[in-house]
């Protein structure tokens, strides 16, 4: 089985502090995403990545940067914490069967910004 | 661009009753699936159906089945004979290649 994992279930910062999200998977999977799943919003990328110290901006990247340096692990980074950047993060890999993009998800971050 | 629609918020059904979520969608692509991905209270998302946009048959996958109205462009999801378990936020989606677009999700109960 796939395997996607978040490196915390819960994490509390404080406003103005630089936070870590770390997000290893174990398929060696070429893509990787970062989203944000807020009430009545549905999940929103933040960042997705092809390939090692590849990387494109999603649909909300402002305040996040992201950091791919070996092929298992995408972390997502959040320079300046701010409260409006509380929200649930999950993590997902994918692979391409066919014509078809199979995305496997990590089992989320809640982070409270203070 | 792509954009999925969830009008239904919230739902609730009784145990072993039928049950209906609502999705549209959008997209200028020609070459699309949609999804119905669900997420029960431990956060695990995981994946109900799903449907390529060139087949015409509805997808089915035990007691869950799709009505693709391509023309429509409206892709609900059917739950027969629902379970307990089936209580969780359900999430539509449409994709192509390495692009997904989440609706807002529709949050489901299934009452005892």
């Amino acid at each position: 089985d796939v395997k996607v994992t978040q490196s915390s279930r819960y994490l509390v910062k404080r406003t103005g502090e630089k936070v870590f999200l770390e997000c290893v998977q174990d398929m060696d999977h070429e893509n990787m995403f970062w989203y944000r799943q807020d009430p009545g919003l549905g999940l929103r990328l933040i960042y997705f990545s092809y390939d090692v110290k590849m990387k494109e901006k999603g649909d909300i990247p402002e305040g996040y940067s992201v950091s791919r340096e070996k092929k298992e692990r995408f972390s997502l980074i959040l320079e300046s914490a701010s409260t409006n950047q509380t929200s649930m993060y999950l993590c997902a890999s994918s692979f391409r069967v066919g014509g078809l993009e199979k995305l496997f998800f990590g089992s989320g971050t809640q982070l409270s910004v203070l | 661009a792509q954009t999925v629609t969830q009008s239904q918020p919230e739902m609730s059904v009784q145990e072993a009753e039928t049950v209906t979520l609502s999705c549209t969608y959008d997209t200028s692509e020609s070459n699309y699936y949609l999804f119905w991905y669900k997420q029960p209270p431990s956060r695990q998302m995981i994946l109900v159906i799903r449907q390529e946009a060139y087949k015409q048959q509805n997808a089915t996958e035990n007691r869950f089945s799709v009505n693709f109205q391509k023309a429509a462009k409206s892709f609900s999801l059917k739950i027969s004979d629902s379970q307990l378990g089936d209580t969780a936020m359900y999430f539509c989606a449409s994709g192509y290649g390495q692009n997904f677009v989440f609706g807002p999700g529709t949050r489901l109960s299934v009452l005892p």
